[in-house]
């Protein structure tokens, strides 16, 4: 089992639509949790940081289950411009190394007008 | 303007000809990580330096070494390279190891091999 799995989709919607991701890890000890988003060819950027129950950052909307270890991007009133890979991203504590991060492999979105 | 420099940005070589990737960083930070990414799969850490002291993955190959000579530094060096490392090569940098600090990613050198 990987230890972080994601539905590669690709998922395509028409703009405006709602999309929702789902990840789940393996790690229970993990403690962070971020959405990254990665256009085709291109570097990994950032798309928020997920904490303790999750958040909110403008049309994206980031949760948490511990409990099920697995966290959820919800995208509302998709752009054209939201069509990437949303890479899901965990922290592996160590001991030894302190922490490093684990990638899903990705969910494709395509939005389409 | 970019904080995670990568040269170059596409390297073709051949096979068994050694090849250096570079990277630089303006954020002053204190880890510094090189992943390899294949099509359609996730990036996968190959090493990184948490400023001097140099971790490498167990799984990474031994063709692959690295170099940081100072904090804004980092070099990836392929001895021989073969044709499974084609990919694409990002250098990240952290402030810390701790665990909320995301990474951030240089714009990548294609790697590919004749």
């Amino acid at each position: 089992r990987k230890e972080v799995e994601q539905d590669p989709g690709p998922f395509n919607v028409p703009e405006g639509a709602t999309v929702a991701f789902n990840c789940t890890y393996s790690n229970s000890a993990s403690q962070s949790f971020f959405w990254y988003r990665q256009d085709c060819r291109k570097e990994p950027k950032l798309l928020m940081s997920v904490y303790s129950s999750g958040n909110e950052d403008g049309r994206f909307t980031a949760q948490l289950n511990r409990a099920s270890q697995y966290i959820s991007l919800l995208i509302r009133d998709s752009k054209l411009s939201d069509s990437a890979t949303y890479l899901c991203v965990v922290n592996r504590p160590s001991l030894e190394y302190g922490n490093k991060l684990v990638f899903g492999a990705g969910t494709i979105l395509r939005v389409k007008s | 303007d970019a904080m995670v420099i990568q040269n170059p940005r596409y390297q073709v070589t051949q096979f068994g000809k050694p090849v250096t990737l570079s990277c630089s960083q303006t954020l002053n930070h204190n880890v510094m990580y090189w992943y390899q990414q294949k099509s359609s799969q996730a990036p996968k850490l190959l090493f990184h330096y948490y400023d001097k002291d140099f971790n490498n993955e167990a799984d990474t190959p031994d063709n692959f070494q690295s170099r940081r000579p100072n904090t804004s530094f980092c070099f990836l060096d392929i001895r021989s390279p073969g044709l499974g490392d084609a990919a694409m090569y990002l250098c990240a940098t952290s402030i810390t190891r701790d665990r909320n600090q995301p990474q951030h990613f240089g714009d990548g050198t294609r790697l590919s091999i004749l």
